[in-house]
């Protein structure tokens, strides 16, 4: 079935450098939206990209969606402890009814 | 600030038994979804209900699994015959429209033994 993979799986970094993960789908998108997932906790809403080639912003957190809407990326600037979770995409299909979760990366912020 | 809520927060079963995981979700929302997410894996789409009626299920959601609206306002996922691999987490969510953002509920952890 249809399936969205994220990569890296799992990144490591210092507070205060930057990140990104990937997320690339094997057909046309009709629409991305970003959750983020703190350890124990549940999927929380970032955003959604509709737009060929879109890109929004919310403070230090950078999202893109492809030219042509098979692939998006999430780039933070800076990362800061609270940053630590899993970021997942997510397809919202085209009859509205599904939200299909990528694969996720796991990010770990460390001192 | 309205919010989807689950219980129980964990739930304990005999392998063979019957759950029922409840979900409220936030009032005016028209799309219910139940997902499940064994420990640090993927979140899997179990099934979707619009309009009173399921309108989407992936393949993991069989004749095992049943939801129910009972009463305009909770959301039931009934698991019938549990078995060990059926432990996970158990997330309901909600969105107002089938392409706006999903709320997440705090979650069920099911514990088959």
């Amino acid at each position: 079935g249809q399936q969205v993979m994220q990569i890296p799986q799992y990144q490591h970094v210092q507070e205060g450098e930057d990140f990104t993960t990937y997320c690339n789908s094997s057909t046309t998108l009709s629409n991305i939206q970003w959750y983020k997932q703190r350890p124990g906790g549940h999927p929380v809403f970032l955003i959604q990209l509709v737009k060929s080639g879109e890109v929004k912003k919310q403070k230090r957190l950078t999202f893109q969606f492809g030219e042509a809407k098979k692939n998006s990326s999430l780039h933070i600037t800076a990362t800061q402890t609270t940053d630590v979770g899993t970021y997942f995409c997510v397809e919202n299909t085209g009859t509205a009814s599904k939200l299909t979760f990528g694969t996720g990366t796991r990010l770990q912020v460390t001192l | 600030e309205p919010e989807v809520t689950q219980t129980p927060s964990h739930q304990v079963t005999q392998m063979g038994q019957e759950v029922i995981l409840r979900c409220v979700p936030i009032s005016n929302h028209l799309y219910f979804y139940w997902y499940r997410q064994i420990l640090g894996q993927k979140v899997e789409f179990l099934v979707s209900f619009y309009n009173n009626e399921i309108s989407e299920k992936s393949e993991i959601f069989d004749d095992q699994f049943s939801v129910e609206r009972p009463d305009g306002s909770n959301f039931t996922l009934k698991i019938r015959s549990t078995k060990l691999e059926d432990s996970a987490m158990y997330f309901c969510a909600s969105a107002y429209r089938g392409n706006t953002e999903a709320f997440f509920g705090q979650g069920t952890r099911l514990t088959v033994v």
